[in-house]
């Protein structure tokens, strides 16, 4: 299957709540990535974890990796309604300027106001 | 930071003509950029690598003679789709690598939506 499922496939939370997004991937990994995307919009880039890192912070986003399970999780804090996207993630394999990243299927985040 | 732009940003087509999309880095250069393909509330699939100076290196399934590649310079790579058909309908995206604390990222345009009446 695929490189870099997200689980759940759709989240649906209130303003203010936490959402926690989930990701599995199969291979080996340099680092994981995770973006945002609204709706018929590019990519955003949120974060980026390496492979031996287990934890990052940027502002409301918590990120962790496990690379003994080969997942990753994403936490949005005290979410907002301007939050509301789909959200992926993605792994690098290989490293240098020429890696290809693989993408999940996404999780599409609502939160209503 | 490093700004990835594309051109055009939606298009709309008749079947059996052909259309080019630009990729551009502005302000970093970029000896490979990377072409991708988005159905509705599917993921991103890679399409292609495209390699400045040399061939563009297509992902299993992708056909070459109708998604053509060329990576005219370091800032600038194009994706021309030939005879368009509806089925080519989709949002088509790429990216460039540049070099943040000691890791490339990849920065991605904001897409182009491609529609084949």
């Amino acid at each position: 299957s695929q490189q870099g499922e997200e689980d759940p496939q759709a989240l649906s939370i209130q303003e203010g709540e936490n959402a926690t997004m989930n990701c599995s991937y199969k291979t080996s990994i340099n680092n994981l990535q995770w973006y945002r995307q609204n709706s018929g919009r590019g990519l955003v880039h949120l974060i980026l974890i390496r492979s031996n890192e287990r934890e990052k912070h940027s502002g409301r986003l918590r990120v962790t990796l496990d690379t003994s399970k080969k997942s990753s999780s994403l936490l949005i804090t005290a979410s907002r309604a301007a939050d509301t996207a789909s959200y992926f993630c993605a792994t690098d394999g290989s490293g240098g300027s020429n890696y290809k990243l693989t993408f999940g299927k996404g999780t599409l985040l609502t939160v209503n106001p | 930071g490093a700004v990835v732009s594309q051109h055009p940003s939606w298009v709309i087509c008749k079947s059996g003509t052909s259309v080019k999309i630009e990729c551009r880095s502005l302000d970093f250069q970029a000896t490979t950029m990377f072409w991708y393909r988005q159905f509705p509330k599917q993921s991103l699939m890679l399409m292609a690598t495209s390699n400045e100076g040399s061939k563009a290196t297509y992902e299993q399934g992708v056909e070459k003679d109708k998604f053509l590649i060329n990576h005219a310079s370091l800032t600038l790579s194009t994706l021309t789709v030939t005879s368009a058909h509806p089925e080519d309908s989709s949002f088509y995206i790429c990216s460039a690598p540049a070099l943040r604390e000691g890791l490339y990222e990849q920065y991605f345009g904001p897409g182009t939506r491609l529609t084949v009446t």
